[in-house]
């Protein structure tokens, strides 16, 4: 059985640019989620997606946007960034949107400078 | 959604036990208590949740008060392995949203 993997594993982009991270879920789970975790501080929900529909959205602004695909593998876009972007970007897949057991991968590290 | 209260960090020694407290007096009938923890550059891992009665499994145990306003995460044989940032977090699986709101946490120190 395959966990949830992310890529890139590290970015670095100028602020302004746009940017598209990538999560594989893990076999068998229909929902992903992702979440921002700056430096020294626990992770926030951005959104959610089940069955390639969003299934609810922290507060976050929209150019933050997300895609699942029919493979339920999914994309999270940054678009117009901003130096304050720059965090460990986490997502998790479930099985279901009613588990509270999700499964997350390693992240990816986003710089903007 | 009802927050927590975590200490923010914690030590032990290797091989004793650690008791991770978390403090949730607002939690509503509905809510689960969840535990995750985060390695140094993980992503966090799902350890534990129950609803009532105390639960255990093959990385920790959870222990609920009678009047689940808080609760204690259990690591039997604290290893170095373990140091982590350990997470309380409530959630209601009927909510309208299936995210996770993750608190500061315990970093938890273990010392050989």
């Amino acid at each position: 059985e395959t966990g949830v993997t992310q890529s890139p594993t590290h970015l670095i982009k100028t602020r302004g640019q746009q940017v598209t991270l990538r999560c594989s879920s893990q076999s068998g789970h229909n929902t992903v989620s992702w979440y921002q975790q700056a430096l020294g501080q626990g992770p926030q929900f951005i959104f959610q997606y089940y069955r390639e529909e969003e299934n609810g959205r922290g507060n976050f602004p929209p150019r933050f946007s997300g895609l699942q695909f029919p493979n339920y593998s999914s994309e999270l876009n940054v678009n117009a960034l901003e130096l304050d972007d720059s965090a460990l970007y986490l997502c998790a897949s479930s099985l279901g949107v009613s588990s509270g057991e999700q499964f997350f991968g390693p992240g990816t590290r986003l710089t903007v400078l | 959604d009802a927050k927590t209260t975590q200490p923010n960090s914690m030590e032990s020694n290797e091989e004793e036990p650690v008791h991770l407290p978390c403090n949730h007096s607002t939690i509503s009938g509905t809510d689960y208590i969840h535990w995750y923890r985060q390695l140094p550059s993980q992503g966090p891992e799902y350890v534990i949740h129950g609803l009532t009665s105390n639960v255990n499994n093959r990385m920790a145990s959870l222990a609920i008060a009678e009047d689940r306003k808080s609760s204690t995460l259990i690591l039997h044989r604290a290893t170095l392995r373990d140091a982590a940032v350990y997470y309380c977090i409530l959630r209601d699986p009927g909510g309208s949203q299936g995210n996770l709101i993750f608190g500061k946490g315990t970093k938890l120190s273990v010392k050989p």
